[in-house]
Order: C-alpha cells, then sequence, then structure tokens
C-alpha cells in the first residue's frame, strides 16, 4: 500500500523549533518529487517546500524563506522538514505529499498538527 | 504569482443535482498543470483533475474538468451524498510558487 506518514507536530513556543518527519512506504521513494503542504485551522492548502527526487531542486514558499529547510534521505525514505524562527502564522496542519510527475499531488499523508504558542 | 479565483465561496445544492465550480487564474495556466481536490473534513484533499480533463485513478466518471488558458471548470454530473465537500483547485505554472484557490464548499441544501 502506497502511504505517507508524518509525525513530529507538537507545540511550540513562538521563535522555537520543530523538525517534522515523513515515512515513505510502498512506492519507489527516489523517484519523486515531494512536497509539504499545510493548512491553518479552518482555512485553505498553501504549499510550503519542494524538493526534486535526488535533491538537485528545492524551493519554498515566499512565507518559510529562511526560516523551513526540507531534506530528503532516499536511503531511509524519508522526507524532513526543519522548522526554525517559528511564529503563531505557522500554526497548521502539515501534510507530507508525492507529486506527480513533479506536479500534482497524488499521494497525501495524514498530517501533523504544529501549534505556535506561548 | 498566480492567483487562483474560486467561485463560488459556497454551493448549496440537493443531491441528484448538476455542480458547477469555477476556477479563474490571474494569467494564463497550461491546462496541463491544472488539477481539483476534494477534501472532507478531518481528512486529507484527494486529487481528483489533473491536467485539467483527466480523472485520477479510481475517480468516478461524474466528476469532470474543462477549461484552458485562465477559465476552468469542475463538473460534478449528478450529486452522491458522499460529494459534499470542499474543493480546491491547484496550479503548477512551470516553476514554483504552486499555488491553491481559495476553495468552494459543496453544501447539502
Amino acid at each position: 500500500e502506497v502511504q505517507l506518514v508524518e509525525s513530529g507536530g507538537g507545540l511550540v513556543k513562538p521563535g522555537g523549533s520543530l523538525r517534522l518527519s515523513c515515512a515513505a512506504s510502498g512506492f519507489t521513494f527516489s523517484s519523486y518529487t515531494m512536497n509539504w503542504v499545510r493548512q491553518a485551522p479552518g482555512k485553505g492548502l498553501e504549499w510550503v517546500s519542494c524538493i526534486s527526487s535526488s535533491s538537485n531542486y528545492i524551493y519554498n514558499a515566499d512565507s518559510v524563506k529562511g526560516r523551513f529547510t526540507i531534506s530528503r534521505d532516499n536511503a531511509k525514505n524519508s522526507l524532513n522538514l526543519q522548522m526554525n524562527s517559528l511564529r503563531a502564522e505557522d500554526t497548521a496542519v502539515y501534510y507530507c505529499v508525492r507529486a506527480y510527475n513533479g506536479v500534482y499531488f497524488d499521494i497525501w499523508g495524514q498530517g501533523t498538527m504544529v501549534t505556535v504558542s506561548s | 504569482e498566480i492567483v487562483l479565483t474560486q467561485s463560488p465561496g459556497t454551493l448549496s445544492l440537493s443531491p441528484g443535482e448538476r455542480a458547477t465550480l469555477s476556477c479563474r487564474a490571474s494569467q494564463s495556466v497550461s491546462s496541463g498543470y491544472l488539477a481539483w481536490y476534494q477534501q472532507k473534513p478531518g481528512q486529507a484533499p484527494r486529487l481528483l483533475i489533473n491536467g485539467a480533463s483527466s480523472r485520477a485513478t479510481g475517480i468516478p466518471d461524474r466528476f469532470s474538468g474543462s477549461g484552458s488558458g485562465t477559465d476552468f471548470t469542475l463538473t460534478i454530473s449528478r450529486l452522491e451524498p458522499e460529494d459534499f465537500a470542499v474543493y480546491y483547485c491547484q496550479q503548477y505554472g512551470g516553476s514554483p510558487p504552486i499555488t491553491f484557490g481559495q476553495g468552494t464548499r459543496l453544501e447539502i441544501k
């Protein structure tokens, strides 16, 4: 079964750091561009970051540039998101997402909640 | 950055009716790079349509997508009870940022 499972969410104070992880299974992880997409409570979807299959290309949304770092370990079938200098507006469910043909989001994890609050 | 505007914000219909959802882009989007997603409460989004008009694997044929340039449409021919959800369009214009519309909530009338 094709599956993405996120972990690492939780409550963190403003200015703090958190590292999210995503474990992939059921497909050839190293062949796919991977993304993080977030959704603030009661709001819409916001693309956060993507990384190409061999980590050659990395892109980030302006809202997280300089604060979030995406990375992957193809040997371990894992995707990570290091989040620093967290702000209240980063509070959201964070989804790990596979990109089909590098373009469409065809496989989503169940999401992990990040809450930034004092 | 390409901005996607979805309309209406909320659509109230009854099962068996036809639903038409609109997604308008601030600049032209290649049809190959327009997708639609469905999201139900407490669940992750699900890919419905890619390439503006191609149904994803396992998506019923009552869902169809159309459009080109800046105007795209998702049509649900006959609403089933399980179709009431929030729908998002998404574009990838060749380079990031990838953007989503703000969503259309399809609710039971």
